[in-house]
């Protein structure tokens, strides 16, 4: 199946800083979802965006699908962001017509925002 | 509120138990999932329905029971559980099961075999 690798696996920043965390997937993508997990386990809906670029607030993520890599910036950081940061991924259904329902979540980025 | 609801919460249970976990979406979605996450792995994938037809199964043992009335409602059912058991476990819908539309979930049940 497809894999996914995330990084940095851990990232501290002061707020107000900016960083960038990087996915890199196997192979072509259906689906390709950021998320932010609290410190409570709740998977929060970052973006869906299997190409292209799109942006939310402070957030932005671009996916570039022919290189098999998205990327997602966070921009003037607060201690809110801290948390989980995932990324999943979903290949097309299988080259036989059958279905391939599995979303194949990264090991995460560990973030950490001090005041 | 993502429109998935969990119950409980929180559960402690006995490995002698039997006790079932709920989920239920309020998104009109086709396809609802159980993801299991322990402590330092990634978030795997149980079990997959859509349009109330389990369509995957991924090597779950079969102290793990799952169970879809309707296309709104998925259960968990649980009995034998082992220690390594304990996780959270995220249940998460989606419009269908083909991966072109996002994946939403609840807010998990922490599960604790003891």
């Amino acid at each position: 199946g497809i894999q996914v690798e995330q990084s940095p696996p851990d990232l501290i920043l002061q707020e107000g800083a900016n960083s960038t965390l990087r996915c890199n997937f196997s192979d072509s993508v259906n689906n390709l979802q950021w998320f932010h997990q609290n410190p409570w386990g709740q998977l929060i809906n970052l973006f869906y965006i299997p190409s292209g670029t799109k942006q939310n607030g402070r957030l932005s993520a671009t996916t570039v699908a022919t290189e098999r890599y998205s990327l997602l910036y966070i921009s003037s950081s607060q201690t809110t962001d801290s948390g989980v940061y995932f990324c999943a991924a979903h290949p097309p259904p299988l080259n036989s017509g059958g279905s391939n329902y599995k979303l194949t979540f990264g090991k995460g980025t560990l973030l950490t925002v001090n005041p | 509120e993502t429109g998935v609801t969990q119950t409980p919460r929180h559960l402690v249970m006995g490995m002698t138990n039997k006790k079932s976990l709920k989920c239920e979406q309020h998104l009109g979605h086709n396809a609802m999932y159980w993801y299991k996450q322990s402590a330092k792995k990634p978030l795997e994938l149980m079990f997959v329905y859509s349009l109330e037809e389990r369509v995957e199964n991924n090597s779950v043992p079969s102290r793990f029971s799952p169970e879809c009335p309707n296309s709104s409602h998925l259960f968990l059912h649980l009995h034998t559980l082992q220690p390594e058991d304990s996780a959270l476990y995220l249940c998460a819908s989606s419009q269908d099961g083909q991966g072109r539309n996002e994946q939403y979930f609840g807010p998990g049940t922490r599960l604790t075999v003891t």
